[in-house]
């Protein structure tokens, strides 16, 4: 069973709609989760870390579940510039594992 | 300085060929990592180094060879490699071995082996 899995997608959507994408983990050990972005052919980059009290930054909401083992990303009023490949990554005993990534194809 | 930099970006390289990657960063992080990402695919560990030690190797072939002359840089020398070796080198930095403020990657080298 891979580290953390999600749902590769793509999701299409319109511009203007909420989108959200759950991530589950297998180790409950776990401590610190996070959802990076990626762009075609380009690196990740770090979006938010994510806490169980659930963080927002602008557009964005983190959530961690400890309970069923999951994290989610909500995007708010998605915008054309929020096409990418989200990345899940949680850590292991000082390893970071990646998700394969969700794709958001947020369309006009 | 907030920037990990790697060079070259692209690279094409024979299967004789020897050559070596580049990662650099001044933020003061003591943790640096190698990841090989296919397309499509997510990033994948290659190796870890912890305060210029090396931490992790994740059974990676000997025909890459990661070094860390001090605490701002890391290379991976490449030799002997195959077609399907073809694929983005991340390196990556953060304060301290699985720091919980995550990453920072840089912009990746694109190594294509013929």
């Amino acid at each position: 069973r891979k580290e953390v899995e999600q749902d590769p997608g793509p999701f299409n959507v319109p511009e203007g709609a909420t989108v959200a994408f759950n991530c589950t983990y297998s180790n409950s050990a776990s401590q610190s989760f996070f959802w990076y972005r990626q762009d075609c052919r380009k690196e990740p980059k770090l979006l938010m870390s994510v806490y169980s009290s659930g963080n927002e930054d602008g557009r964005f909401t983190a959530q961690l579940n400890r309970a069923s083992q999951y994290i989610s990303l909500l995007i708010r009023d998605s915008k054309l510039s929020d096409s990418a490949t989200y990345l899940c990554v949680g850590n292991n005993f000082n390893k970071f594992y990646f998700g394969s990534g969700t794709k958001l194809n947020v369309k006009p | 300085d907030t920037e990990v930099t790697q060079t070259p970006k692209h690279l094409v390289m024979g299967m004789t060929n020897k050559k070596s990657l580049k990662c650099e960063q001044h933020m003061g992080h003591r943790a640096m990592y190698w990841y090989k990402q296919k397309a499509k695919k997510p990033p994948e560990l290659m190796f870890v180094y912890s305060y210029e030690k090396l931490s992790i190797n994740e059974s990676v072939p000997s025909r890459f060879s990661p070094e860390c002359p001090n605490s701002s840089l890391l290379n991976l020398h490449l030799h002997a490699l195959q077609p399907e070796d073809s694929a983005l080198y991340l390196c990556a930095s953060s304060q301290e071995q699985g720091d919980l403020r995550g990453y920072t990657f840089g912009s990746g080298t694109r190594l294509t082996v013929v």
